[in-house]
């Protein structure tokens, strides 16, 4: 089955303790990006990658890090958690349009979500 | 840079009433994708429609239907007799060839249809 897992769902941690949300994908998708969800700002992209080995900002970067070593998994990394950061995470995986290099969204598998609170 | 604004943050009608979303989006590129997603209360999100910037024709499906203009840099989408199970959270997303990784939600319109 098609699908992109995140883990953990749920994540209750305190400030400053590192932590890593993991997503892998099984389509051999190019695309996948990080998302996060809070009330009244719809997704805000985190990170994304293109390819393995290649990483962009998105529009809050600060306080992540993500890798992208292999094509199926795309860990994202929170050093020094804190409270703002709080959220419900998305991770996303897309094939790239043939013709444009773009990432197609209309093709997007998207993770259960993870909870995330930072105490 | 490129921005979407959802101005409507709630919506509220009665089952069978027709109701429009409304999506106005900023992009410099003249080559970009346009998205509509909805997000029911479990949670998940479900794709609803792709749009590219050079094919402006509406499109129809059951029913729900999009306006795209963009001479308005417009995206509406329109909901006809709707449904309780239409309630939902709606994102308007955009996705440009500059920083072709780099997609853009609005905040969504959060729709509640009453029986």
């Amino acid at each position: 089955e098609a699908q992109v897992t995140q883990n953990p769902r749920y994540l209750i941690t305190v400030t400053g303790k590192k932590l890593t949300v993991t997503c892998s994908q099984n389509m051999n998708h190019e695309y996948m990006s990080w998302y996060r969800q809070d009330p009244g700002l719809g997704l805000r992209q985190i990170y994304y990658s293109m390819n393995v080995e290649v990483t962009d900002k998105g529009d809050v970067p600060e306080g992540y890090k993500v890798s992208r070593k292999e094509k199926r998994n795309f860990p994202l990394i929170l050093e020094s958690p804190s409270p703002n950061q709080t959220s419900l995470y998305f991770c996303a995986s897309s094939p790239l349009t043939r013709t444009l290099y773009l990432a197609d969204l209309a093709e997007a598998f998207f993770g259960q979500g993870t909870r995330l609170t930072v105490v | 840079a490129q921005k979407v604004t959802q101005a409507q943050t709630e919506i509220s009608v009665v089952e069978k009433e027709d109701v429009t979303l409304d999506c106005v989006y900023e992009t410099r590129d003249t080559t970009y994708y346009l998205f509509w997603y909805k997000q029911p209360p479990s949670g998940e999100l479900v794709f609803l429609i792709r749009r590219n910037s050079f094919d402006e024709q509406n499109e129809i499906s059951g029913r729900y239907s999009w306006n795209f203009q963009k001479s308005t840099s417009s995206f509406n989408f329109t909901i006809t007799a709707s449904q309780v199970v239409d309630s939902a959270v709606y994102f308007c997303a955009l996705s440009g060839l500059t920083n072709a990784g780099k997609s853009t939600f609005g905040d969504g319109t959060t729709l509640t249809v009453k029986p």
